[in-house]
Formats: structure tokens, sequence, C-alpha cells
């Protein structure tokens, strides 16, 4: 069985402050892919990033960065200046590399992020 | 490029009914998986179809049902509905079984009274 947990249930920062959202999982694949996405007012989730678990190597894309940490089943996501656009939820997920099944993502319950002026 | 496009946006039904919603893929990708989300349990996986086959199923009840036509649209019915079946319905396409990076739809959001 898999899990994923976001224990920040809601967020509010004032703009160009930095946050730090939260993702913990569970699981007994020994490959798995990790994901970010986010959850605009309008509906739709958009993909942010995909990490598979051979690669710890934190990334970064302009304001947003990834920290994984495989010794911790963490998967932590940072925008740094943050600004009002990026208020929306924010979704982890973790699905085994199973060419079968890999569509069937396991979501955590996700965080609102809400940024202010 | 068209995104994923999901019909009807919004829908109210009433405890029996059945609805049918709509999905149409990005052009070019051939699955089209289903998610339920709720306030409750959730985003949860319902099915995955590919080339007209479901590929994957979710744990939920066979009032849940689905299908996918040539042309890669996917339809989701839900017969019997119920109270709890009130939720936002999310369609995801990709390019074929396994590839995982979904792009979704706004989805269809359903109310049951």
């Amino acid at each position: 069985a898999q899990k994923v947990t976001q224990a920040q249930t809601e967020i509010s920062v004032v703009e160009k402050e930095d946050v730090t959202l939260d993702c913990v999982y569970e699981t007994r694949d020994t490959t798995y892919y990790l994901f970010w996405y986010k959850q605009p007012p309008s509906g739709e989730l958009v993909f942010l990033i995909r990490r598979n678990s051979f690669d710890e190597q934190n990334e970064i894309s302009g304001r947003y960065s990834w920290n994984f940490q495989k010794s911790t089943s963490s998967f932590n996501f940072t925008i740094t200046a943050s600004q009002v656009v990026d208020s929306a939820v924010y979704f982890c997920a973790l699905t085994p590399i199973n060419t079968g099944t890999a569509s069937k993502l396991t979501f955590g319950t996700g965080t609102r992020l809400q940024v202010t002026l | 490029k068209a995104g994923v496009t999901q019909t009807p946006r919004y829908l109210i039904k009433t405890r029996g009914q059945q609805v049918t919603l709509s999905c149409s893929p990005i052009s070019g990708h051939r699955s089209v998986s289903w998610y339920q989300q709720t306030p409750g349990q959730g985003l949860q996986f319902l099915f995955e179809y590919f080339s007209e086959t479901q590929r994957n199923k979710g744990n939920f009840p066979g009032r849940f049902s689905g299908r996918q036509f040539s042309n890669s649209r996917s339809e989701m019915n839900v017969s019997t509905l119920e109270l709890g079946d009130s939720a936002l319905y999310l369609c995801a396409s990709s390019l074929r079984v396994g590839a995982n990076v979904l792009t979704f739809g706004a989805g269809s959001r359903l109310t049951v009274l």
C-alpha cells in the first residue's frame, strides 16, 4: 500500500516570503515516481515536477525548488519570493515505476497556499 | 494545442439518476484516466482506458463505469446516483499507458441532491 501525507492543510504567507510545503510518503516499492501538482481555483491539476526514486538531486526551476530525501521519505517543495499567483492547492503524489499502473497516482490531501499582499 | 476538454463543467442531478461525463484528450494522447475529488476522500483514481480497453481500475463500486472510443475520447457513467457521488470528476490524458505525466482537464463538478 502507498500513502502520501501532507500534514499542512493550509498555509498563509505575505507576498515575497519563502514557503515550504511538506510531503512525506510511504511505499513498499523500491522504484517509484514522486510528483507535485498545482490546482488553481479553475480546477485543473497542473503538473509541476516528476522525480524518480533513483535521483535524489535537488531541482530548481525559477522560484520553485524541490528537496527529495529518500532517507526520510520526504519530497518537499519550496517557493521562493512567493507571489499572489502562487495561491492554489498543491498536491504531492506517488506511483510505482510500473508501466502497467503508472497512471494510478496516489495523492496527498493537498496544502492550500494563500499568498496575500 | 488544445488541452483536455471535459463536458459538462457543472451539473446537478438527483439521487437515483444516472450521469454521463465526457472527456476529450489532447490530440495524440491515447490514454485517458479518471479521478474523483471530494473534500472527504481527496483525489482517488477511478480507471484508465487505452485503445478502447480498461487498463486499470480503482476501488469504486460497479455503478461507476467508463468507455473509450476509437478517437480516444472517453466517457464515464455513474448510475443510481448517491449523495456521496457529489464531487469534481477530473479526466487526465497521457501519450500511452504508463506515461505518468498526466495532463488534467478542468473537471466536471457533479452535485447530487
